[in-house]
């Protein structure tokens, strides 16, 4: 199948704004999602929007969706060291079972002091 | 929330060779999944895990190579069978529940993954 794109590494200072982009394959994507993975650990939903939306804010992150470009950001406020993980980008695909998640090769995000 | 566990967290196997990992869930989930990381690679769906019957494959990956079980639902495993050095990825397994909002999507929840190592 097609390739999810992200870019693979992002570096930010602690207390920065991070921004992590993505641009996936399939417009008929009903949901988009963000996924954390910590090292040695599995894969954390962080959110995710409705294809019928351009932004959801929960807390201190903020997706922002462009359906005609089919890109889709996060955006992290005041970034901490604890937000140090690799991120990854899925949109919901049709699959032989009906249902699946493509992801992207996620971005690896550094925060330095 | 689910919580999934896996086991193991990590072999390193003989080619030739098979390992079964096991995934178990917290509470009973309507569909399990299993995916593929190959090193530097994104997750790969295999297989959705239907309790009951046999498990559905996706393109490039069959029954032979990697059968499934599903007995209930809360629990499932993955074999890799006659494992070569290609097969060394992080296998993880995912299961889907209701979130607990009155939402209508689908949150998949995924368990720390098994490292496997083909020498």
């Amino acid at each position: 199948g097609e390739d999810v794109e992200q870019s693979l590494f992002l570096s930010v200072r602690e207390g920065d704004s991070s921004v992590i982009n993505c641009t996936y394959t399939d417009s008929s994507s009903t949901y988009l999602y963000w996924y954390k993975q910590e090292p040695g650990a599995g894969l954390q939903l962080l959110t995710y929007i409705f294809s019928n939306m351009d932004m959801k804010q929960d807390q201190r992150l903020t997706v922002l969706l462009n359906k005609k470009d089919k890109h889709l950001s996060l955006r992290i406020a005041d970034t901490q060291t604890g937000d140090s993980a690799i991120y990854f980008c899925a949109e919901s695909l049709r699959s032989n079972s009906g249902y699946a998640l493509n992801f992207g090769k996620g971005t690896s995000l550094l925060v330095t002091p | 929330s689910a919580v999934i566990s896996q086991k193991p967290s990590r072999d390193i196997c003989q080619r030739g060779t098979s390992l079964t990992i096991q995934c178990q869930v917290d509470s009973q989930v309507t569909m399990m999944f299993w995916y593929r990381q190959q090193p530097g690679q994104s997750l790969t769906l295999i297989a959705t895990a239907n309790q009951g019957s046999e498990a559905t494959y996706e393109s490039g990956f069959v029954i032979d190579k990697f059968p499934i079980s599903r007995p209930n639902l809360t629990f499932s495993t993955l074999t890799v069978s006659n494992m070569s050095p290609e097969d060394s990825s992080i296998y993880l397994c995912s299961a889907e529940g209701r979130g607990l909002a009155a939402s209508s999507y689908n949150e998949q929840f995924f368990g720390p993954g098994t490292r496997l190592t083909v020498l």
